[in-house]
């Protein structure tokens, strides 16, 4: 399975109400990262909290790191149309694949902002 | 205007023909990456490089290659696609140390193999 994993899966809200993702993950991290990504379109990054960070703000965007629950949320508040995405958190994790260390992505969580 | 250029955006093609997707970024990237995201799988990594000359396998490399001889660009080459390749493919940089660095994404290559 995913190093990071989004929960819930789906969320549906309404214009001008917060939205709360969260990410769980396995292993120890440096950091952990969230991205966005428009139906079909390229991911975009949205921020980054280290593993020594316990909150971290931009904008409308508000991210916590739990590293003794190994979990991190997202939370954007005000929520617009506009926001209606997926969104997902990358942790780096080991790869044995690869001999190194990786920026690992979960599956997402697709939010529906309605008007 | 910074920003990783992928092409093709969309490729029909069919089992064993040799296709490459071509990906290049302006912003002097030293770390360039290629993923691959499929419904239920997220996105997973193909290969990665380091900088010119530099490569390396990421977790699903099997049936790709790569090169990096200029560091601006850095195509993936399917030498003989099958159709468990079809999926969208984005190529991605990073300026930081790349490996766990702030990346910046292409448009993405939406891949069919018939």
């Amino acid at each position: 399975s995913q190093q990071g994993e989004e929960d819930p899966q789906a969320l549906s809200i309404q214009e001008g109400e917060n939205a709360t993702m969260n990410c769980s993950y396995k292993t120890s991290i440096n950091n952990l990262q969230w991205y966005r990504q428009n139906s079909g379109r390229g991911l975009v990054h949205l921020i980054l909290i280290r593993s020594n960070e316990r909150e971290k703000h931009s904008g409308r965007l508000r991210v916590t790191l739990d590293t003794s629950k190994k979990s991190s949320s997202l939370l954007i508040t005000a929520s617009r149309a506009a926001d209606t995405a997926s969104y997902f958190c990358a942790t780096d994790a080991w790869s044995f694949v690869a001999s190194g260390s990786r920026l690992t992505f979960g599956e997402g969580t697709q939010l529906t902002v309605n008007p | 205007e910074a920003q990783v250029t992928q092409n093709p955006r969309y490729l029909i093609t069919v089992t064993g023909k040799k296709l490459t997707v071509t990906c290049s970024q302006n912003m002097n990237h030293e770390y360039m990456s290629w993923y691959r995201q499929d419904p239920g799988l997220g996105l997973r990594q193909i290969y990665y490089s380091m900088n010119v000359e530099v490569t390396d396998k990421g977790d699903v490399p099997e049936g790709y290659k790569v090169s990096r001889k200029e560091k601006r660009n850095f195509p993936l080459i399917l030498e003989s696609p099958s159709p468990n390749q079809t999926s969208l493919y984005f190529c991605a940089s990073s300026g930081g140390t790349g490996l766990t660095g702030e990346l910046f994404f292409g448009e993405g290559s939406r891949l069919t193999v018939l």
